[in-house]
């Protein structure tokens, strides 16, 4: 299956700056990956459908202008958190879907903690 | 996209069975079940997929009855390291929503000595 990373592991950061996450699919070529957000003691919310070479999607109530996302290689998302506030403190999970059809599984990053002070 | 319903928690001791029953009435045609893992701080992690009968892999098993409007994933003599969140989802394969996965709320699974 897919290998992907998330850089930084976890962040600080202050309120009113930006941060942005790294989102690599180390050894799969994915023209779309998804970004999700999962509060403390909540389940995973998709956020947004990255697409290469193209702009995202956003879920409906995810504001584009203050999450940013950058899909410009194949394995490569980069996802800013824009004049962060402690409101968007969260767990921010990237993840890719293999290509073999609807039975194929997702394979998750392992998280970047956010937290804005 | 099929919502799921499964139990919020469900506890266990070392080396007992756990089977986590998902109720999914409105599953389509085309959609398969899968079922994560996950620990705390970690993205998830794929543990079974399957469409109907039963499907068996090295950590778990499914079973889906004929009308698939339930699964329930089994996990067998599990151990400490077997505490996570379980979800349980129903999606399909059509351009519009492939790779959107839509998480319930999943049962946290603790097992204790």
């Amino acid at each position: 299956g897919a290998v992907v990373s998330q850089h930084p592991s976890w962040v600080i950061c202050k309120s009113g700056t930006s941060v942005k996450i790294e989102c690599r699919s180390l050894d799969f070529q994915a023209t779309t990956m998804f970004w999700y957000r999962q509060f403390p003691k909540q389940s995973l919310m998709l956020m947004a459908t990255s697409n290469e070479g193209s702009k995202a999607t956003y879920e409906q109530g995810v504001e584009k202008d203050k999450f940013l996302i950058n899909h410009a290689s194949l394995t490569l998302s980069t996802l800013t958190v824009t004049s962060a506030h402690p409101e968007d403190s969260s767990f921010y999970i990237c993840s890719v879907h293999g290509d073999r059809g609807p039975e194929t599984e997702a394979f998750f990053g392992q998280g970047t903690r956010l937290t804005v002070v | 996209l099929a919502k799921t319903t499964q139990p919020i928690s469900m506890d266990s001791y070392e080396g007992q069975e756990v089977n986590i029953t998902c109720s999914h009435n409105n599953i389509a045609t085309n959609d398969y079940i899968t079922w994560y893992q996950q620990f705390p701080s970690q993205g998830p992690r794929f543990i079974i997929q399957g469409y109907k009968t039963k499907v068996t892999n090295e950590v778990a098993s499914l079973f889906i009855p004929a009308d698939r409007k339930s699964s329930t994933l089994s996990l067998p003599r599990v151990s400490l390291s077997d505490t996570a969140v379980y979800y349980c989802l129903v999606g399909e394969g059509s351009a519009d929503s492939w790779g959107k996965l839509q998480f319930g709320a999943g049962t946290q699974v603790v097992v204790t000595p």
